[in-house]
């Protein structure tokens, strides 16, 4: 079944502590994108990446890292979080950004105490 | 840059009511457009998209229509359902691919029996 995988679903941490959030696709995208959530705000695009070693800023990436050293895995790296980073993450997956599908996680509601 | 526009939330029918939620976009040349949708607790799912001017898209009865003139992609359903209650997102891509999608802020539909 062709899917996109976040790990964890939930996750409750503290300020200042690392976090990893996994994201792989199996659909052989080039291109996949983390998005964060809030309301009132909508999607907002963190980090994006149009092929393995090539990644670029969206337009919120401040206290996130991203890498992509193969093609499926897409992790999100929170090095020092804080409470403003709580919220709901996606990470996404497509062909490519013209006129085809982008596929979604389900989601990682992330908060940060 | 490109950037969307959608109305205001939440919007709350009575079932078989006829939806409308509007959206407007601002692009440079000829993007494709989207609407997304995501229900309770999942992530995003493609419901309908138009890649060229006067194309409509269509699915599950929902349909919108790529307007040039007046650069807007409407979404309508002509009788909604309980099970259409969901978030709704209006999305544009550049066609050459050479950015990620642009979402709205999204639009929540409560439809009650």
């Amino acid at each position: 079944e062709a899917q996109v995988t976040q790990n964890p679903r939930y996750l409750i941490t503290v300020t200042g502590k690392k976090l990893t959030v996994t994201c792989s696709q199996n659909m052989n995208h080039e291109y996949m994108s983390w998005y964060r959530q809030d309301p009132g705000l909508g999607l907002r695009q963190i980090y994006y990446s149009m092929n393995v070693e090539v990644t670029d800023k969206g337009d919120v990436p401040e206290g996130y890292k991203v890498s992509r050293k193969e093609k499926r895995n897409f992790p999100l790296i929170l090095e020092s979080p804080s409470p403003n980073q709580t919220s709901l993450y996606f990470c996404a997956s497509s062909l490519s950004w013209g006129d085809t599908e982008a596929f979604f996680g389900q989601g990682t509601r992330l908060t940060v105490v | 840059g490109n950037s969307v526009t959608q109305m205001e939330g939440p919007v709350t029918l009575s079932e078989e009511a006829f939806l409308t939620i509007n959206c407007t976009y601002t692009a440079t040349g000829y993007p494709s457009l989207f609407w997304y949708v995501q229900y309770p607790g999942e992530g995003l799912q493609l419901l309908l998209k138009a890649t060229k001017a006067d194309d409509k898209g269509s699915n599950k009865g929902f349909e919108a229509t790529y307007r040039k003139e007046t650069t807007s992609f409407h979404l309508e359903k002509g009788s909604v359902q309980v099970s259409d209650s969901a978030v709704y997102f209006c999305a544009l891509s550049d066609q050459q691919g050479n950015t990620p999608l642009v979402f709205g802020k999204g639009t929540r539909l409560s439809v009650i029996a």
